[in-house]
Protein backbone atom coordinates (compact mmCIF):
# COMPACT_ATOMS: atom_id res chain seq x y z
CA UNK A 1 0.00 0.00 0.00
CA UNK A 2 0.81 3.27 -1.11
CA UNK A 3 2.17 5.45 1.59
CA UNK A 4 3.57 9.23 2.01
CA UNK A 5 5.92 9.53 5.36
CA UNK A 6 5.99 12.93 6.58
CA UNK A 7 8.70 14.54 8.68
CA UNK A 8 8.03 15.63 12.42
CA UNK A 9 6.05 17.99 14.41
CA UNK A 10 8.02 21.37 14.67
CA UNK A 11 7.61 24.42 16.97
CA UNK A 12 8.50 27.44 15.46
CA UNK A 13 8.76 31.54 16.41
CA UNK A 14 6.80 33.88 14.98
CA UNK A 15 8.29 35.21 11.96
CA UNK A 16 10.64 32.07 10.99
CA UNK A 17 10.19 29.82 8.85
CA UNK A 18 9.12 25.57 8.49
CA UNK A 19 10.06 22.81 5.91
CA UNK A 20 8.09 20.39 5.93
CA UNK A 21 9.17 17.04 3.90
CA UNK A 22 7.30 13.98 2.70
CA UNK A 23 8.69 11.21 1.39
CA UNK A 24 7.02 9.33 -1.47
CA UNK A 25 8.04 6.11 -4.03
CA UNK A 26 9.81 6.19 -7.10
CA UNK A 27 6.40 5.78 -9.03
CA UNK A 28 4.70 8.41 -7.04
CA UNK A 29 7.22 10.76 -7.49
CA UNK A 30 7.85 10.44 -11.52
CA UNK A 31 3.78 10.27 -11.93
CA UNK A 32 1.74 12.07 -9.62
CA UNK A 33 1.25 15.42 -7.88
CA UNK A 34 1.95 16.21 -4.20
CA UNK A 35 -0.19 19.22 -2.78
CA UNK A 36 -0.66 20.04 0.68
CA UNK A 37 -3.37 20.92 2.62
CA UNK A 38 -3.61 22.26 6.09
CA UNK A 39 -5.96 21.77 9.12
CA UNK A 40 -5.82 24.36 11.92
CA UNK A 41 -7.09 23.29 15.29
CA UNK A 42 -10.48 22.28 15.21
CA UNK A 43 -11.10 23.52 11.72
CA UNK A 44 -11.34 22.32 7.90
CA UNK A 45 -9.12 21.77 5.30
CA UNK A 46 -7.37 24.66 3.34
CA UNK A 47 -5.38 23.41 0.26
CA UNK A 48 -1.92 25.12 -0.11
CA UNK A 49 -0.84 24.38 -3.53
CA UNK A 50 0.93 21.48 -4.94
CA UNK A 51 3.65 20.54 -7.55
CA UNK A 52 4.75 18.25 -10.20
CA UNK A 53 7.65 19.53 -12.14
CA UNK A 54 6.21 23.01 -11.29
CA UNK A 55 4.49 24.39 -8.89
CA UNK A 56 1.15 26.12 -8.45
CA UNK A 57 0.43 28.01 -5.08
CA UNK A 58 -3.16 29.41 -3.51
CA UNK A 59 -3.61 33.07 -3.78
CA UNK A 60 -3.27 33.11 -0.18
CA UNK A 61 0.10 31.80 0.41
CA UNK A 62 1.75 33.25 -3.11
CA UNK A 63 5.22 35.10 -1.69
CA UNK A 64 5.07 33.07 1.57
CA UNK A 65 5.55 29.35 0.30
CA UNK A 66 7.81 27.16 -1.62
CA UNK A 67 6.78 23.57 -2.81
CA UNK A 68 10.25 21.96 -4.00
CA UNK A 69 10.87 18.19 -4.90
CA UNK A 70 14.33 16.04 -4.61
CA UNK A 71 13.91 13.75 -7.39
CA UNK A 72 17.37 12.00 -5.75
CA UNK A 73 15.46 11.19 -2.40
CA UNK A 74 11.38 11.23 -4.02
CA UNK A 75 10.54 13.60 -1.46
CA UNK A 76 8.84 16.71 -1.64
CA UNK A 77 9.02 20.02 0.90
CA UNK A 78 6.47 22.44 1.36
CA UNK A 79 8.18 25.57 3.25
CA UNK A 80 6.26 28.38 4.95
CA UNK A 81 8.17 31.60 5.73
CA UNK A 82 7.03 34.51 7.81
CA UNK A 83 4.92 32.22 10.17
CA UNK A 84 2.05 33.95 12.91
CA UNK A 85 0.36 31.93 15.18
CA UNK A 86 -2.31 32.07 12.73
CA UNK A 87 -0.23 29.12 10.52
CA UNK A 88 -0.52 26.68 13.58
CA UNK A 89 -2.28 23.38 11.88
CA UNK A 90 -1.39 20.33 11.09
CA UNK A 91 -0.17 20.16 7.02
CA UNK A 92 -0.81 17.23 4.97
CA UNK A 93 0.72 16.03 2.07
CA UNK A 94 -0.96 14.30 -0.23
CA UNK A 95 -0.91 12.19 -4.06
CA UNK A 96 -3.21 13.87 -6.49
CA UNK A 97 -4.48 11.10 -9.29
CA UNK A 98 -6.72 11.78 -11.82
CA UNK A 99 -9.61 9.70 -11.61
CA UNK A 100 -11.67 7.96 -15.36
CA UNK A 101 -14.47 8.12 -14.50
CA UNK A 102 -17.77 8.02 -17.14
CA UNK A 103 -18.35 11.55 -15.92
CA UNK A 104 -15.17 12.70 -16.61
CA UNK A 105 -12.01 13.00 -15.28
CA UNK A 106 -10.98 14.53 -12.23
CA UNK A 107 -8.55 15.16 -9.52
CA UNK A 108 -8.47 13.43 -6.09
CA UNK A 109 -6.43 13.36 -2.85
CA UNK A 110 -6.12 9.54 -3.02
CA UNK A 111 -3.49 8.83 -0.42
CA UNK A 112 -2.27 11.48 2.40
CA UNK A 113 0.83 11.64 4.74
CA UNK A 114 0.33 10.75 8.24
CA UNK A 115 0.41 14.90 8.89
CA UNK A 116 2.88 17.56 10.58
CA UNK A 117 1.44 19.19 13.54
CA UNK A 118 3.55 22.94 13.15
CA UNK A 119 2.91 25.31 15.95
CA UNK A 120 3.66 28.55 16.00
CA UNK A 121 4.54 30.04 19.56
CA UNK A 122 6.89 33.12 21.04
CA UNK B 1 -12.12 31.18 -5.44
CA UNK B 2 -15.08 28.40 -6.21
CA UNK B 3 -16.92 28.34 -2.36
CA UNK B 4 -18.12 25.29 -0.89
CA UNK B 5 -21.18 25.64 1.38
CA UNK B 6 -22.13 21.98 3.49
CA UNK B 7 -24.82 21.34 5.49
CA UNK B 8 -25.45 20.67 7.95
CA UNK B 9 -22.72 21.57 9.76
CA UNK B 10 -23.11 18.20 12.56
CA UNK B 11 -25.81 15.99 12.66
CA UNK B 12 -26.65 13.33 15.31
CA UNK B 13 -27.77 9.79 14.18
CA UNK B 14 -27.44 6.31 15.17
CA UNK B 15 -26.16 2.96 14.13
CA UNK B 16 -28.85 1.68 11.39
CA UNK B 17 -30.17 5.23 9.95
CA UNK B 18 -29.30 6.79 6.68
CA UNK B 19 -28.21 10.21 6.50
CA UNK B 20 -27.59 12.91 3.76
CA UNK B 21 -25.36 15.81 3.56
CA UNK B 22 -25.11 18.09 1.05
CA UNK B 23 -23.05 20.57 -0.31
CA UNK B 24 -23.30 23.10 -2.83
CA UNK B 25 -20.77 25.30 -4.91
CA UNK B 26 -20.99 29.25 -5.77
CA UNK B 27 -20.69 28.42 -9.39
CA UNK B 28 -21.48 25.25 -11.73
CA UNK B 29 -18.73 22.18 -11.15
CA UNK B 30 -19.46 19.78 -13.42
CA UNK B 31 -19.40 16.63 -11.62
CA UNK B 32 -15.98 17.34 -9.86
CA UNK B 33 -16.99 17.04 -6.27
CA UNK B 34 -14.65 14.46 -4.33
CA UNK B 35 -16.02 13.37 -0.57
CA UNK B 36 -13.67 12.39 2.42
CA UNK B 37 -14.11 10.82 5.64
CA UNK B 38 -11.94 12.27 8.79
CA UNK B 39 -11.87 10.47 12.00
CA UNK B 40 -10.34 12.61 15.12
CA UNK B 41 -6.05 12.35 14.78
CA UNK B 42 -6.04 11.09 11.60
CA UNK B 43 -5.49 11.96 7.89
CA UNK B 44 -8.90 12.37 5.70
CA UNK B 45 -9.50 9.36 3.72
CA UNK B 46 -11.28 9.55 0.18
CA UNK B 47 -14.73 8.31 -0.05
CA UNK B 48 -16.58 9.56 -3.02
CA UNK B 49 -14.99 10.93 -6.60
CA UNK B 50 -16.23 12.60 -9.70
CA UNK B 51 -19.48 13.21 -7.30
CA UNK B 52 -20.59 9.03 -7.58
CA UNK B 53 -17.44 6.96 -8.32
CA UNK B 54 -17.06 4.87 -4.84
CA UNK B 55 -13.70 4.50 -3.61
CA UNK B 56 -11.74 0.80 -3.42
CA UNK B 57 -12.28 -0.68 -0.35
CA UNK B 58 -15.48 2.00 1.01
CA UNK B 59 -18.32 0.14 1.70
CA UNK B 60 -21.29 0.08 -1.10
CA UNK B 61 -23.59 1.85 2.15
CA UNK B 62 -21.24 5.07 0.44
CA UNK B 63 -23.03 6.87 -2.32
CA UNK B 64 -22.78 10.36 -3.97
CA UNK B 65 -25.22 12.20 -5.92
CA UNK B 66 -25.13 15.31 -7.94
CA UNK B 67 -24.08 17.58 -11.26
CA UNK B 68 -23.81 21.71 -11.74
CA UNK B 69 -23.59 22.83 -7.82
CA UNK B 70 -25.63 20.74 -5.56
CA UNK B 71 -24.50 17.43 -4.11
CA UNK B 72 -25.02 14.80 -1.77
CA UNK B 73 -23.60 12.30 0.24
CA UNK B 74 -25.57 9.32 1.08
CA UNK B 75 -25.04 7.15 3.75
CA UNK B 76 -27.44 3.96 4.48
CA UNK B 77 -27.74 1.87 7.54
CA UNK B 78 -25.15 3.59 9.44
CA UNK B 79 -22.30 1.63 11.36
CA UNK B 80 -20.10 2.88 14.19
CA UNK B 81 -17.25 3.10 12.31
CA UNK B 82 -19.12 5.57 10.02
CA UNK B 83 -19.48 8.15 13.06
CA UNK B 84 -16.47 11.02 11.94
CA UNK B 85 -16.35 14.10 9.99
CA UNK B 86 -17.00 14.57 6.29
CA UNK B 87 -15.27 17.17 3.78
CA UNK B 88 -16.86 18.09 0.24
CA UNK B 89 -13.77 19.28 -2.08
CA UNK B 90 -14.18 20.40 -5.63
CA UNK B 91 -11.49 19.85 -8.00
CA UNK B 92 -13.17 21.53 -11.25
CA UNK B 93 -10.63 24.28 -10.52
CA UNK B 94 -7.75 25.67 -8.65
CA UNK B 95 -7.76 27.07 -6.12
CA UNK B 96 -9.27 23.17 -4.51
CA UNK B 97 -11.72 24.55 -2.00
CA UNK B 98 -13.61 22.50 0.74
CA UNK B 99 -16.75 22.35 2.09
CA UNK B 100 -16.27 23.54 6.03
CA UNK B 101 -17.13 19.52 6.81
CA UNK B 102 -20.41 17.69 8.68
CA UNK B 103 -19.67 16.12 12.17
CA UNK B 104 -21.57 13.02 12.64
CA UNK B 105 -22.18 12.24 15.81
CA UNK B 106 -24.11 9.76 17.65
Amino acid sequence: QEQLVQSGAEVKKPGSSVKVSCKTSRDTFSNYAINWVRQAPGQGLEWMGGVFGTANYAQKFQGRVTMTADESTTTVYMELSSLTSEDTAVYYCAKVVTAMTPKGAGDVFDTWGQGTMVTVTS
Amino acid sequence: DIQMTQSPSSLSASVGDSVTITCRASQPIRNYVNWYQQKPGEAPKLVIFVASSLQNGVPSRFSGSGSGMDFTLTIRRLQPEDFATYYCQQSDSTPYTFGQGTKLEI
